[in-house]
């Protein structure tokens, strides 16, 4: 089975702008989760999708968003970037459906950089 | 609210020799999940062992083992016989069972150094 994929890989924005990055799941696993990485708050849970429906909410600003289509993919949107958006930004594949103990498959991650 | 602790930035270990990287998290919770994931340079998170909170045994995956302490709050992962492919950053994460609370919870993280 192919892994997860995350596109772009890197992506370089200034501040005011808006951003989009995907995320495209393990064959068959139904949900995805985005966490963001950055060195002063290490890794922090953004939200996670299941079956095109956001399940779990992290504390993040509105101006972080996503949505999951039909076929599992996800994107997640930042809107009116700043300066400490600039981060590794990690999407996880998993079933969705073994609770617990369900293991979250990462992909590569979109390193975010915001000037 | 459920907390993880990896106490260590940075350890080291001579090639082929035996290492502890250790873990302890605060809950309530009596059902849980608790994971080590390892980073190498790649960035790619790569799930090393897992462990279910309700059994007693200690998870071994090759290499990869825990010393899971319920009681203590304690978990911490063994490396044995080094190889320079383990040097990454390696987290203790936290998973509660159930779908309310299905985030997963980083500890800071431990950089593990192999020398050759």
């Amino acid at each position: 089975k192919a892994g997860v994929t995350q596109t772009p890989r890197y992506l370089i924005k200034t501040r005011g702008q808006q951003v989009t990055l995907s995320c495209s799941p393990i064959s068959g696993h139904r949900s995805v989760s985005w966490y963001q990485q950055t060195p002063g708050q290490g890794l922090q849970f953004l939200f996670e999708y299941f079956s095109e429906t956001q399940r779990n909410k992290g504390n993040f600003p509105g101006r972080f968003s996503g949505r999951q289509f039909s076929n599992s993919r996800s994107e997640m949107n930042v809107s009116t970037l700043e300066l400490g958006d600039s981060a590794l930004y990690l999407c996880a594949s998993s079933s969705g459906l073994a609770g617990g103990s369900d293991t979250q498959y990462f992909g590569p991650g979109t390193r975010l950089t915001v000037l | 609210a459920q907390t993880v602790t990896q106490s260590q930035p940075e350890m080291s270990v001579q090639e082929a020799e035996t290492v502890t990287l250790s873990c302890t998290y605060d809950t309530s919770e009596s059902d849980y999940y608790l994971f080590w994931y390892k980073q190498p340079p790649s960035r790619q998170m790569i799930l090393v062992i897992r462990q279910e909170a309700y059994k007693q045994q200690n998870a071994t995956e090759n290499r990869f083992s825990v010393n899971f302490q319920k009681a203590a709050k304690s978990f911490s992962l063994k490396i044995s016989d080094s190889q320079l492919g383990d040097a990454a950053m390696y987290f203790c994460a936290y998973r509660s069972e159930g779908w309310s609370n299905y985030q997963l919870i980083w500890g800071a993280g431990t950089k593990l150094i192999i020398k050759p």
